[in-house]
C-alpha cells in the first residue's frame, strides 16, 4: 500500500528565514505534487515532479525528488507572510491511486 | 486526527449507468466539501465546492448535470456521476474541512477509482 509521511506538521517560522519541508513515500510512484492550500480554499497545484533528480522553483519554493531514496522536499527561503498556508505532498504512480501526505501548517511571522 | 471515508473504494459501471460516491467525514462535522478528479498523468483539478445545505459551486468546464452533488449533510456529500461514460473513468477524491478553530486544514478521502465500460 502506498504511504505518504510528510514532516513536520507544523512549522513556524520567522520572515526571512529558510526551513525545508519533507515528503517520504513508501513505493515505487511515477509523480509526486506539491500544493498549497489556504484555510477553507481549495488546493492550488504548485510542481509536479517526474523523474529522479527533478528540482522545480517558483518564487521562494523549491521541490525536489530523488526517487531512490523516495523523498521529496519543498524548501522554502527567505520565508515571508504570504507563504503561510497548508501544504501537502501527494504521490501516486500507474499502480496506485493519489495519496496524500497530513499537510504542513506553515506560519510565518513578522 | 480527523478521517474522511469514500465510498465505493473502486466501481465499475457500463456505460450509460449512474454511479454514487459517498464522502463522509467520520469524527467532525465538514461545512465545506470539495470534489476532485485526477486524469492520467495529470494533476488533481477541483470538480466543485460543497457547502452543507447549499447548491455546489462547480467549476468551469464542469457539468453540473452530469456530476451531481449533494451536501445533505454536516458530514456526507455525495457525487453522483449520470449516465457515466468511458470518458468519466478517472480518479475522484473529496476533502472535507470544517469551520475554523484547528479544522481549517483539508483532510482527504482515500479517493474512488470509477472505471467505465
Amino acid at each position: 500500500e502506498l504511504k505518504v509521511e510528510q514532516n513536520p506538521l507544523f512549522l513556524s517560522m520567522q520572515e526571512g528565514k529558510n526551513y525545508t519541508i519533507y515528503c517520504n513515500y513508501s513505493t515505487t510512484s511515477d509523480r509526486l505534487y506539491w500544493y498549497r492550500q489556504d484555510p477553507g480554499k481549495s488546493l492550488e497545484s504548485l510542481f509536479v515532479l517526474l523523474s529522479n533528480g527533478a528540482v522545480k522553483q517558483e518564487g521562494r519554493l523549491m521541490a525536489s525528488l530523488d526517487t531512490k531514496a523516495r523523498l521529496s522536499t519543498l524548501h522554502i527561503t527567505a520565508a515571508v507572510h504570504d507563504l503561510s498556508a497548508t501544504y501537502f505532498c501527494a504521490v501516486d504512480s500507474f499502480f496506485n491511486d493519489m495519496r496524500f501526505g497530513a499537510g504542513t501548517r506553515l506560519t510565518v511571522k513578522p | 486526527g480527523a478521517v474522511v471515508s469514500q465510498h465505493p473504494s473502486r466501481v465499475i459501471c457500463k456505460s450509460g449507468t449512474s454511479v454514487k460516491i459517498e464522502c463522509r467525514s467520520l469524527d467532525f462535522q465538514a461545512t465545506t466539501m470539495f470534489w476532485y478528479r485526477q486524469f492520467p498523468k495529470k494533476s488533481l483539478m477541483l470538480m466543485a465546492t460543497s457547502n452543507e445545505g447549499s447548491k455546489a459551486t462547480y467549476e468551469q468546464g464542469v457539468e453540473k448535470d452530469k456530476f451531481l452533488i449533494n451536501h445533505a449533510s454536516l458530514t456526507l456529500s455525495t457525487l453522483t456521476v449520470t449516465s457515466a461514460h468511458p470518458e468519466d473513468s478517472s480518479f475522484y477524491i473529496c476533502s472535507a474541512t470544517a469551520d475554523g478553530g484547528t479544522f481549517d486544514t483539508q483532510y482527504f478521502g482515500p479517493g474512488t477509482r470509477l472505471t467505465v465500460l
